[in-house]
């Protein structure tokens, strides 16, 4: 089946240490995002990428990085600059005729 | 003016009763409208695309787009506990640059 595979589920990330979120769809959608959900803020844009190679920061870029060196794959890291990381991540990929599909979700906690 | 509007509820309705749950934007440049659903730590799930005013439907869910007044609209009938979530309005344009509403929780009581 086709779908967004986000990994891991969990993650626990400690002071000062860079995370990196896994994302791979299989779905041959050109453009991929990733979301960050805090409660009661709803999805709020993170990275964004139309084509390979090519990406652009969203509304809360900071502290964040990501690449796209292959059409399925749009990891996400989180780095130490990001100070408040704690929160639910989701990646999804778009089409024009079935609108966006999501991932799981990593949820991402800081020890 | 916030670019789409939703309620967060919580709404409460008994089970089997009729579920309405409503979105305005605010720019007419939008063009497809979408309602996913989202389970408690789950990824959204598309429920309802459509592009056009009017009604939709799929079993016992019913998506409503009215582009003169900027109103769009999920009714589910016969209401299932399991169909307890909270429900995104999402709407985009036609260089897919999509907003989404910030969610309604419902709770549908057994």
């Amino acid at each position: 089946d086709g779908g967004i595979t986000q990994s891991p589920k969990y993650l626990f990330r400690k002071e000062g240490q860079n995370v990196t979120l896994s994302c791979e769809q299989n779905l041959n959608h050109d453009a991929m995002y990733w979301y960050r959900q805090d409660p009661g803020q709803g999805l709020r844009l993170i990275y964004y990428s139309q084509i390979v190679n090519d990406f652009q920061k969203g509304d809360i870029a900071e502290g964040y990085s990501v690449s796209r060196e292959k059409k399925e794959s749009f990891p996400l890291t989180v780095t130490s600059a990001q100070k408040n990381p704690t929160a639910f991540y989701l990646c999804a990929s778009s089409s024009r005729y079935y609108g966006y599909t999501f991932g799981s979700g990593t949820r991402l906690t800081v020890v | 003016q916030k670019e789409v509007e939703q309620d967060p509820g919580p709404l409460s309705v008994p089970e089997g009763a009729i579920v309405s749950l409503n979105c305005t934007y605010s720019n007419s440049a939008f063009q497809y409208f979408m309602w996913y659903r989202q389970y408690s730590r789950k990824g959204p799930e598309l429920l309802m695309y459509t592009y056009s005013s009017g009604n939709k439907e799929d079993g016992r869910f019913t998506a409503q787009v009215d582009k003169s007044s900027k109103y769009i609209s999920l009714f589910i009938r016969d209401s299932q506990p399991s169909d307890s979530a909270t429900y995104l309005c999402a709407v985009m344009n036609r260089d897919d640059k999509i907003i989404f509403g910030k969610g309604t929780r419902l709770h549908i009581l057994p």
